[in-house]
């Protein structure tokens, strides 16, 4: 069946750092990837999302490019502040479908 | 500043009593989520509708929970009766999915946390 599988957590980062948190996915045709994060107490928000092989979904700074050939969605950022702590969870939707498919979530903790 | 609401934010209840949960959707979407959010199991999807009618309510413990939507800003989730395991955050969503056409975007309220003692 479909599947997601993302990078273990926690991650712990200092300010200013570089973030990879990494995320794969098994399934048949061509779906629609999403990055879902969700702050503490809060529900899960959008935050970027690619519909086709080569996209690049970005927002505040977080981007993700769609790897057909790697079957991958890697969610980076340059330099990560202490208001991005939170639980990522990266989804795929297939085309036609009405169900995201979540990976576990990968909860970040940014230090000043 | 469209949103789904979600009531009650937090509910603590004894084992074996009924827990009713409400959704209400963003006004004009056409598809909504349940959601249960454990650390055990992460987020898992419990039912859904569209225009109201049940498409999926595979994830859902038949023998205690129902999904219903009395109407179009309404939703749902009733736990009779509830047990300690049922204890997690319930999520509802809600997104348009126009005939014929995919899901646009899942939007998620703020979740009920349920505590069953």
């Amino acid at each position: 069946g479909d599947s997601v599988t993302q990078m273990e957590g926690p991650v712990t980062l200092s300010e200013e750092a570089f973030l990879t948190i990494n995320c794969t996915y098994t399934a048949t045709g061509y779906p629609s990837l999403f990055w879902y994060v969700q702050y503490p107490g809060e529900g899960l928000q959008l935050l970027l999302k690619a519909t086709k092989a080569d996209d690049k979904g970005s927002n505040k700074g977080f981007e993700a490019t769609y790897r057909k050939e790697t079957t991958s969605f890697h969610l980076e950022k340059g330099s990560v502040q202490v208001s991005d702590s939170a639980v990522y969870f990266c989804a795929l939707l297939k085309h036609g479908a009405q169900k995201l498919v979540f990976g576990q979530g990968t909860r970040l903790t940014i230090n000043p | 500043d469209a949103r789904v609401t979600q009531t009650p934010r937090h509910k603590v209840t004894e084992m074996g009593q009924e827990v009713t949960m409400r959704c209400q959707p963003i006004l004009g979407h056409n598809t909504v989520f349940w959601y249960r959010q454990t650390m055990m199991q992460g987020l898992e999807l419990l039912a859904y509708f569209r225009n109201r009618a049940p498409l999926d309510d595979s994830g859902m413990p038949k023998d205690r929970f129902s999904a219903e939507m009395p109407d179009a800003t309404l939703a749902t989730l009733k736990i009779q009766p509830s047990e300690p395991r049922d204890s997690a955050v319930y999520f509802c969503a809600s997104g348009t999915s126009p005939r014929g056409r995919p899901l646009n975007e899942q939007f998620f309220g703020p979740g009920t946390r349920l505590t069953v003692l």
